[in-house]
Parts: C-alpha cells; structure tokens; sequence
C-alpha cells in the first residue's frame, strides 16, 4: 500500500530565506507526483506536477525534483515571502489513477 | 470560470441526520472526485467519477455514504444516518480526462454533533 510522508511537519523561517520541503513514498510506481497548496479554510491548489519520466519541474520562485527509484521529491522556495505561508502537501498518483496524500507541511514565513 | 462550487460551505447537524453534500465541476471537466479531510487520517480519496459513471468507491468508508452524479454538472454526496466521526472536510475536486490536475473546491466543513 502506497504511502506518503512529509518532513518537517510544520517550518517557521524569516523572510527572505531559500528552503526545502520533503516528500517521500515508499512504491516507485506512481504516473506522477504533484504538489499542492492549501489556505486555512480553503481548497487546495495545484502548484506543480511531474510526471513519472521527469526529473523537476518549475514555476516561478517554486521548483520540484524528482526522484522516483528513492521514492524522494523536494519542493523548494526561493526567497520566501509572507504570503507563502500556508500548509503545502504533496501527492503521488498510483497504478489506480488515484492520489495518495501527504499529511502536509504547515510553513509561515515571518516578516 | 467560477471553478468547483460547493455547497453548503458548513453543515452542523446532529447525530442520525441525513447529511448531503452537493458539487458543480467545472464546465467541461469530465472527472469529478470527493475527499474527505481530518486531522488525523489526512486527505482520502471517498470516491470518483468518470463521464458520470463510478470508476473507484473503495474510500467509501461505510453503506452509510452513497454519492450520485445524475449528470456532468452535479454530484452529491449523501451521509445517512450521519456520526459524529464523519466530522470532517469535504472536498470536491474536477478535472477533465486528458490532463492530470485536479481542481478543487472550497470544501464543506460537516459538523456532527
């Protein structure tokens, strides 16, 4: 049975600073992995997906690697702001075409 | 577009009610899929729905829930009768078959007491 774990639980950083979110699953064979976001009282919203032949993928100040033989893949952030605090989770997609959940990363970014 | 709307956004109800919960994908999206989300077993997949037919229901915990999508635009999904432990967030999300992102509502957060 596939499962999804996310370290660290919850980051505080100052403003400013680069850091890395942590994703690991333990069945190589997923179609892709995605990365989500998700406000406080709200839905969750897709940031970035890589499909199972890719190694990263970027938008913006986000980048996401993968790297499906170690069951690992990393969200970074570049010089975060304020306004990226949020809880963001990370899914695989299995054999079945369904996502499989992390348990989240809670991040606050203090100004 | 106004994306995945759900509705109600909160429900609070007691203990044996009969609870339904209610989507509208977006436009042209012909997959559509509930969640359910709780502190302590996260996100999970209930069920999901391609071209309105039910693909995958293995996530429906009991009889006690059923979901229905009588037409691409609408979906419900029903608790009844309801327990406090289906206290939770309800999430509907859309996509359309050829792409792999999922769209998400707002969730209805369900109170059971």
């Amino acid at each position: 049975k596939q499962e999804v774990t996310q370290i660290p639980a919850a980051l505080s950083v100052p403003e400013g600073e680069n850091l890395v979110l942590n994703c690991s699953f333990t069945d190589s064979a997923i179609y892709n992995l995605q990365w989500f976001r998700q406000d406080p009282g709200k839905g969750l919203t897709s940031l970035l997906l890589i499909q199972s032949s890719q190694r990263e993928q970027t938008s913006g100040r986000l980048n996401a690697s993968l790297d499906k033989s170690s069951g690992r893949s990393t969200l970074y952030i570049a010089a975060s702001q304020p306004g990226d605090s949020a809880t963001y989770l990370c899914a695989v997609m299995d054999s079945s075409y369904k996502l499989i959940f992390g348990s989240g990363t809670r991040l606050l970014v203090r100004p | 577009d106004a994306g995945v709307i759900q509705s109600p956004r909160h429900e609070v109800t007691e203990m044996g009610q009969e609870v339904t919960l209610r989507c509208k994908p977006i436009s042209g999206h012909n997959s559509l899929f509930w969640y359910r989300q709780t502190m302590m077993r996260g996100l999970e997949l209930l069920i999901y729905f391609n071209n309105n037919v039910p693909i995958d229901d293995s996530g429906m915990p009991e009889d006690r829930f059923s979901a229905k999508m009588p037409n691409a635009s609408f979906s419900t999904l029903k608790i009844q009768p309801s327990e406090p432990r289906d206290s939770a967030v309800y999430f509907c999300a859309s996509r359309t078959l050829s792409t792999d992102t999922q769209y998400f509502g707002p969730g209805t957060r369900l109170t059971v007491l």
